[in-house]
């Protein structure tokens, strides 16, 4: 079955702290994986994707993430933390193809709380 | 990037009395737009796939006569909710793929509208 596993429910960091959240995916085909942010009350903003190529990607406000396909990981990382980081944090994987085929299947989330 | 528009962003209506909200694709065409749901801290469910020119695809429990799906245009779909009671009350997304790009997977938000019934 294909499915998105986010382990971590909610995660507090102190504001310039390093960060990671993981994600692990089960697909049975090549996966395209995606992280998206959602602020309180909005809708989704893409922070970066994978399709191919170079397994570490590099996306919007500094996060990168890194696809492991031996691990069926695509974890989301950012050196230093800022408060304005604080947010909801999906992780999407799809598939080529239009109609359904292409929709997303979404992670339930990593809400991010930065400290002071 | 491209952008999706969601109107309106924030309805509050009588229970039984209908709600419709629009999906736009601003600066691209989309045969394939999808409708969400999201509960409270919860992650998002598809409750649909709308495409253009043809019936709704509905996710499994998903009630078609309750949620009314009308993809008139390769810019704009709507999501009527008919009869809306309070447990209707959510969070709905919309997304859409770029015509142009189908073949990558990606897709693009709106900014979803919260939709209380009271």
């Amino acid at each position: 079955a294909q499915s998105v596993t986010q382990p971590d429910i909610h995660i507090t960091v102190s504001e310039g702290a390093s960060l990671e959240l993981r994600c692990n995916y089960s697909y049975g085909a090549t996966p395209y994986l995606f992280w998206y942010v959602q602020s309180p009350g909005q809708g989704l903003q893409l922070l970066l994707k994978y399709f191919s190529g170079d397994t570490l990607v590099q996306g919007i406000k500094g996060f990168e993430a890194e696809f492991k396909r031996s691990q069926s990981s695509f974890n989301l990382r950012k050196p230093s933390v800022h408060w304005s980081d604080a947010a909801e944090y999906f992780c999407a994987v799809g598939a080529l193809g239009g109609g359904s085929q292409g929709n997303l299947i979404f992670g339930k989330g990593t809400k991010l709380s930065v400290k002071p | 990037g491209a952008v999706v528009s969601q109107h309106p962003s924030w309805v509050i209506c009588k229970s039984g009395t209908s709600v419709k909200i629009e999906c736009r694709s601003l600066d691209f065409q989309a045969t394939t737009m999808f409708w969400y749901r999201q509960f409270p801290k919860q992650s998002l469910m598809l409750m649909a796939t709308s495409n253009e020119g043809s019936k709704a695809t509905y996710e499994q429990g998903v009630e078609k006569d309750k949620f009314l799906i009308n993809h008139a245009s390769l810019t704009l779909s709507t999501l009527t909710v008919t009869s809306a009671h309070p447990e209707d009350s959510s969070f709905y997304i919309c997304s859409a793929r770029d015509r142009v790009g189908t073949n990558t997977g990606e897709l693009f938000f709106g900014e979803g509208s919260r939709l209380t019934v009271l």
